[in-house]
């Protein structure tokens, strides 16, 4: 247990319907990541927080996904109108600051039916 | 090309040889992360480094900044080293990562 926590950590969906997950980071890490990864491959950077701003988003983002960290603390990621091609698992990670070590939560596997 | 490009992609040695996994990346970076994930998912970071040699236990990390290129060593290898080992790059100013495809690595005993 890394101390990124993940939920949940499993979810199966018809194709068309929203989805949101959630992460809760390190409490004294200020830095907040998004990353999807799909089978046989390493992940790929969605959007990145700093304590609530979002700071950077992916061009991979398209307008179906919004992702909030309203107080800096935990996050969200929502995916509207799933597809199928959104089956992958969604990585969270933060870290203190960009000079240190990075932790990564479990991930959140999504299948969309 | 990949910014970031790992070799080999499949790794299957016997318990006790010494394991080299390769990463090459064609960016400017700040700092190269190795990281291990398990079946499930889970990513645990083993290194970052971004000058010389890291060590920990059996694992040994090297980065050469000149020629863009990092090894991850592991010394008498364990079926419990059995993962994939991701090779991730923080470029220069950017707060991201960059990851490789990463390597499969199987360890029979």
């Amino acid at each position: 247990d890394t101390g990124v926590s993940q939920d949940p950590r499993h979810k199966i969906t018809k194709r068309g319907q929203n989805v949101t997950f959630r992460c809760d980071p390190i409490s004294e890490h200020n830095r907040l990541y998004w990353y999807r990864q799909t089978l046989g491959q390493g992940p790929e950077f969605l959007t990145y927080f700093q304590n609530e701003a979002q700071l950077e988003k992916s061009r991979l983002l398209s307008n179906r996904f919004s992702a909030e960290r309203p107080k800096g603390s935990f996050s969200t990621l929502e995916i509207q109108r799933t597809e199928q091609g959104d089956s992958a698992m969604y990585l969270c990670a933060s870290r203190k600051g960009s000079g240190n070590t990075i932790y990564f939560g479990e991930g959140s596997w999504l299948t969309v039916v | 090309k990949n910014e970031v490009e790992q070799s080999p992609q499949n790794l299957t040695a016997q318990e006790g040889e010494f394991i080299t996994i390769n990463c090459s990346y064609s960016v400017g970076i700040s700092a190269l992360h190795w990281l291990q994930q398990h079946p499930g998912g889970g990513i645990v970071s083993l290194f970052m480094l971004s000058s010389g040699k890291k060590k920990h236990g059996r694992l040994i990390a090297t980065i050469n900044i000149q020629e863009k290129h990092s090894s991850l060593h592991i010394t008498a290898s364990h079926p419990r080293d059995s993962a994939v080992y991701i090779c991730a790059v923080g470029g220069q100013g950017a707060q991201k990562l960059v990851f490789g495809q990463g390597t499969r690595l199987t360890i029979n005993p």
